[in-house]
């Protein structure tokens, strides 16, 4: 049991260069999530999927796309990537639920440079 | 305005100390009120999680949450060199979407 993996873990890129991060959960959630987190701005949603085949956007979706073609996968691809997209990126997965508490369960973190 | 506010510290305190973490939010529409610990390097552990108004101890840990006030503390009690770390706190609306505090980063002092 694996829980929410990612891939890779560490990438430099050049401006304008493109690539897919890889997020990956074994615990068959519905909700997945893709995080930046910079320094002084603790983390901030780029999107979300509530399931198979959909994707919404969160607070910082701009420059990056995303596709949930299978429940256990979620990746988020940069097409042209720039500076400002020099972050650690975070995935996460959990149940949904309103009449009680899911635990969203994180990944190890993607460390993205962008020169 | 941010919907989630959290004092970025950095927070020095000598070992045993008692601390106190706060954060104010915006949105009444919030359910769940979380903090998580992060260490360096790592990603986001939750820690403790609570619902309603009050208090929730876990250990030497203390959530307290004041819906009325829109504020939320976490208490660490006999605090150790281990507890060293940046604590987020968060909270979850009604669509499962989690909004996360900026972090305070904490440093036990032996």
């Amino acid at each position: 049991n694996a829980g929410v993996t990612q891939t890779p873990k560490f990438r430099v890129l050049k401006t304008g260069q493109s690539m897919t991060l890889l997020c990956a959960q074994d615990m068959n959630h519905e909700y997945m999530y893709w995080y930046r987190q910079d320094p002084g701005m603790g983390l901030r949603l780029i999107h979300y999927s509530v399931g198979e085949g959909t994707t919404a956007k969160g607070e910082v979706p701009d420059g990056y796309n995303v596709s949930r073609l299978k429940k256990q996968n979620f990746l988020l691809g940069l097409e042209s990537a720039a500076p400002s997209q020099t972050s650690v990126y975070f995935c996460a997965s959990t149940e949904p639920g309103t009449s009680a508490y899911n635990e969203q369960f994180f990944g190890p973190g993607t460390r993205l440079t962008v020169l | 305005q941010k919907e989630v506010e959290q004092d970025p510290g950095p927070l020095s305190v000598p070992e045993g100390a008692i601390v106190s973490l706060n954060c104010t939010y915006s949105n009444s529409a919030f359910q769940y009120f979380m903090w998580y610990r992060q260490y360096s390097r790592k990603g986001p552990e939750l820690l403790m999680y609570t619902y309603s108004s009050g208090n929730k101890e876990d250990g030497r840990f203390t959530a307290q949450v004041d819906k009325s006030s829109k504020y939320i503390s976490l208490f660490i009690r006999d605090s150790q060199p281990s507890d060293s770390a940046t604590y987020l706190c968060a909270m979850s609306d009604p669509f499962n979407k989690f909004y996360f505090g900026s972090g305070t980063k904490l440093n036990v002092k032996p």
